[in-house]
């Protein structure tokens, strides 16, 4: 599975658009890249998944370039609920892969008033 | 409500206890998946399930064994319990072995 680097903790205020960059030099043809949130004594909550070029949904939108080395999350006008740490990961999708997610340290995302 | 249920959702036991963790992954999702969760390690894969049989199993104690039942819910057994086993025990589900998984809300486990 790719590893994955992503800052340890961002800043920012509410109403800003905030966005997190995760690289992912050694990213293989048939991964995937998926965005987790979590609140804490939470259980991850899925955000988004993409494979190249641009995925948006209600919430966030996830930027790909062309190589797939890095990707950036992007939540728009973020509040304060979106406190939280912010995980990246890369894999494989489908029945050839066993599925499991390894998680890294992810990013600590403060939104201040 | 996410869809996958965890009970019990906090559990108070002493060291050298056997405990039993249960989840019941979303109608439908045939994989499982447990993740152990301390404030010094990070979310820390165990174990997946998928239709019942066991896929892959990631930093799972010796002490620490799963199953996956016929009707698709799971049971994470912990025994000889220390206190380092103290974490929030996570459980996930997916439909396949994608990466769409659904979260429980967790067991806290705390061992005295």
């Amino acid at each position: 599975l790719a590893k994955t680097t992503q800052p340890i903790s961002m800043d920012s205020y509410e109403g800003q658009e905030v966005n997190i960059t995760c690289s992912h030099n050694n990213i293989a043809t048939n991964d995937y890249i998926t965005w987790y949130q979590q609140f804490p004594s939470q259980g991850p909550r899925f955000i988004i998944q993409g494979y190249k070029t641009k995925v948006t949904n209600e919430v966030a939108s996830l930027f790909i370039p062309a190589d797939r080395k890095s990707s950036t999350l992007s939540l728009p006008r973020v509040s304060l609920s979106d406190t939280a740490v912010y995980y990246c990961l890369v894999g494989g999708r489908g029945s050839s892969n066993t599925g499991k997610l390894i998680f890294g340290q992810g990013t600590t995302l403060q939104v201040k008033p | 409500d996410s869809g996958v249920t965890q009970t019990p959702k906090h559990l108070i036991t002493a060291t050298g206890q056997r405990v039993t963790l249960r989840c019941s992954p979303r109608s439908g999702d045939l994989s499982v998946y447990w993740y152990q969760q301390s404030l010094d390690q990070g979310l820390q894969f165990l174990i997946h399930y998928y239709n019942g049989e066991e896929r892959a199993k990631g930093n799972i104690l010796e002490r620490f064994s799963a199953q996956q039942f016929p009707d698709l819910h799971s049971e994470l057994n912990l025994s000889s319990l220390e206190l380092g086993d103290s974490a929030l025990y996570f459980c996930a589900s997916s439909p396949e072995m994608s990466y769409g998984y659904t979260f429980g809300s967790g067991t806290r486990l705390t061992v005295v």
